[in-house]
């Protein structure tokens, strides 16, 4: 079936080490994003990405870094720069041109120890 | 700046009662409305989307929404609920500009909390 696959669904950091979560779908989508959600906030868009080997910064791209290789994938790796990095993390795809529909993955908790 | 509001954070209701989750955008262009559910632990599920035509959009699960162009609103109705519904529900819109859109805006959330 086609999805997005988040992985791992639960991760446990230490302080000073960097972590990346995976992203892949099999939906044939050429934009990918990522969000981190915390409580009473909703979701805020971290960085995002329209084609392969191009992505922007989102709202609160900093100490956050990304890649886009392939079209499948879209890792998100989170820096020992971000000061608050215990979060849920959500990966989505859609397409890049469209009413901006997106589909999302299971999520990843990040706790930073 | 486009913005997304969601003025009720949490709204309790009993089984078998009807409710409303109210959103409001901020906009002087034409829009795309969306409402998403989120159960625990997990990802968005798209509940039903406003792209054009009839105001009234019927979604997933016995949702529906009404685009009120003048109020720039987009409230979410289900005429009676159940236990299964308590999740948190998010409200988003994309802006159309030019014809091409922008990334999707996301409200803070309102979570349904179904009370037998």
């Amino acid at each position: 079936d086609g999805g997005i696959t988040q992985s791992p669904k639960y991760l446990f950091r230490k302080e000073g080490q960097n972590v990346t979560l995976s992203c892949e779908q099999n939906l044939n989508h050429d934009a990918m994003y990522w969000y981190r959600q915390d409580p009473g906030q909703g979701l805020r868009l971290i960085y995002y990405s329209q084609i392969v080997n191009d992505f922007q910064k989102g709202d609160i791209a900093e100490g956050y870094s990304v890649s886009r290789e392939k079209k499948e994938s879209f890792p998100l790796t989170v820096t020992s720069a971000q000061k608050n990095p215990t979060a849920f993390y959500l990966c989505a795809s859609g397409r890049d041109s469209g009413p901006g529909e997106l589909f999302f993955g299971e999520g990843s908790r990040l706790t930073v120890l | 700046a486009q913005s997304v509001t969601q003025l009720d954070s949490q709204v309790p209701v009993f089984e078998e009662a009807p409710v409303e989750l109210r959103c409001n955008y901020s906009s002087s262009v034409s829009v795309y409305l969306f409402w998403y559910v989120q159960y625990p632990n997990q990802g968005l599920q798209l509940l039903l989307k406003y792209l054009s035509g009839s105001t009234l959009v019927k979604g997933i699960n016995g949702f529906e929404a009404e685009f009120n162009k003048s109020q720039t609103s987009f409230h979410l109705r289900k005429p009676s609920v159940h236990i299964s519904d308590t999740a948190e529900y998010f409200c988003a819109v994309s802006y159309l500009y030019g014809g091409a859109t922008n990334k999707l805006i996301f409200g803070t959330g309102t979570l349904l909390a179904v009370q037998p």
